[in-house]
């Protein structure tokens, strides 16, 4: 079993609609949480850390459920900007483990 | 800041070739780590180096890959001798402290083809 898992998709979602995708992980003794967002053919950038008690950035909101071991990112109002790769990192021991991410695509 | 700067952004060699990629860190930052990006494994982490010192090299690939931090500026990767599998895209990452919430931040990324 892999020690970050993501559903790789593709997520074809129309304009304006919300969309979610979930990531679980393998330790439960993993300390923090990112979701990174990687363009096609550019480098992962941070989109937002992941808090215990959840968090939002806009559009954007984050969730840790460490009972099931998942963290989640919803999307709302999505724009074809929002288009890219959505990467989910977990910090296990003071190293990231990568998910091999969750391709968005975004359609007008 | 420049950000994390790699070089070369391309790099085509014939297969047998050795091949050097570069990265200079945000200044500061006192972890680096080098990435390897392909469709087929996604993201994987070669080795991490805290401080200039190597501190988890089991990503690796095999002893054609090895990897230097002369410095806390400048970082380098080597492939000797290149093979066409090797064939990625490489990233070089820095971060402040290496804690729990450290932030990563990544460079434009080196794209290697073997032929």
């Amino acid at each position: 079993r892999k020690e970050v898992e993501q559903d790789p998709g593709p997520f074809n979602v129309p304009e304006g609609a919300t969309v979610a995708f979930n990531c679980t992980y393998s330790n439960s003794a993993s300390q923090s949480f990112f979701w990174y967002r990687q363009d096609c053919r550019k480098e992962p950038k941070l989109l937002m850390s992941v808090y215990s008690s959840g968090n939002e950035d806009g559009r954007f909101t984050a969730q840790l459920n460490r009972a099931s071991q998942y963290i989640s990112l919803l999307i709302r109002d999505s724009k074809l900007s929002d288009s890219a790769t959505y990467l989910c990192v977990v910090n296990d021991n003071y190293q990231l483990i990568w998910g091999a991410g969750t391709k968005l695509i975004i359609k007008p | 800041d420049a950000g994390v700067i790699q070089s070369p952004r391309h790099e085509v060699t014939e297969m047998g070739q050795e091949v050097t990629l570069r990265c200079k860190p945000i200044s500061g930052h006192n972890s680096l780590f080098w990435y390897r990006q392909t469709m087929m494994r996604g993201l994987e982490l070669l080795i991490y180096f805290n401080n200039n010192v190597p501190i988890d090299d089991s990503g690796m690939p095999e002893d054609r890959f090895s990897a230097k931090m002369p410095n806390a500026s400048f970082s380098t990767l080597k492939i000797q001798p290149s093979e066409p599998r090797d064939s990625a895209v490489y990233f070089c990452a820095s971060s402040l402290g290496g804690g729990p919430n450290t932030e990563a931040f990544f460079g434009q990324g080196t794209r290697l083809t073997v032929v």
